[in-house]
């Protein structure tokens, strides 16, 4: 069975660094793209990114390049996301969720679930 | 970028009614790599699409994707009480995998 456990909750100050992760099991990490989602309270889905663990191949959406980064370490099996310096406005629920096929963009069939993050002073 | 539109915003239904929910691209999308997703709150979302008209693996029959090109439509026939909930289509084929704004599908 195909899991992605994504880590808990984090409430942060602006201007700090944050690293969430999401664990997989269940399949061939390396083989399936995975990638993140955005939803701001009471808002919908934005897609921000998605990386390819096997080669680390990451394409991010405009909206979001150069203000978070994606990663991945195969030996875990675990996707990570990254902010540098966190605003207010990334307060918001984060999902992970793997592509359905192997080695190709594809739909979401497998998702986390959920990290929210809490960016206040 | 390819936009996602989906229309209406809300739709107001009575259970054993059918939806008919639209997702227009303002490019064509290519090879259909058109999903749908359902999220209920509190919950991740969940596909129930792909490729324009291709259910996931499990998802009740009466829920049906078509279209071609830039227009898409998700029809649920014979509404569920547990089938009231936000509709989200995404184009998956090239970059960005974009999502649509959603629909909201509510008890009438």
């Amino acid at each position: 069975e195909v899991q992605l456990v994504q880590s808990g909750a984090e409430v942060k100050k602006p201007g700090e660094s944050l690293m969430i992760s999401c664990k997989a099991s269940g399949y061939t990490f390396a083989a399936y793209w995975i990638g993140w989602v955005r939803q701001m309270p009471g808002k919908g889905l934005e897609w921000m990114g998605i990386i390819y663990p096997s080669d680390s191949d990451t394409r991010y959406s405009p909206s979001f390049q150069g203000q978070v980064t994606i990663s991945a370490d195969k030996s875990t099996s675990t996707a990570y996301l990254h902010w540098s310096s966190l605003k207010a406005s990334d307060t918001a629920m984060y999902y992970c969720a793997r592509a359905a096929y192997v080695g190709v963009w594809s739909a979401f069939s497998s998702w986390g679930q959920g990290t929210l993050v809490t960016v206040s002073s | 970028e390819v936009v996602l539109t989906q229309s209406p915003g809300t739709l107001s239904l009575s259970p054993g009614e059918r939806a008919t929910l639209s997702c227009r691209a303002s490019q064509s999308v290519a090879s259909n790599s058109l999903a749908w997703y359902q999220q209920k709150p509190g919950q991740a979302p969940r596909l129930l699409v792909y490729g324009a008209s291709s259910r996931a693996t499990g998802i009740p029959d009466r829920f049906s994707g078509s279209g071609s090109g830039r227009d898409f439509t998700l029809n649920i026939n014979r509404l569920e009480p547990e089938d009231f909930a936000v509709y989200y289509c995404q184009k998956y084929g090239s970059s960005p995998l974009t999502f649509g704004g959603g629909t909201k599908v509510e008890i009438k």
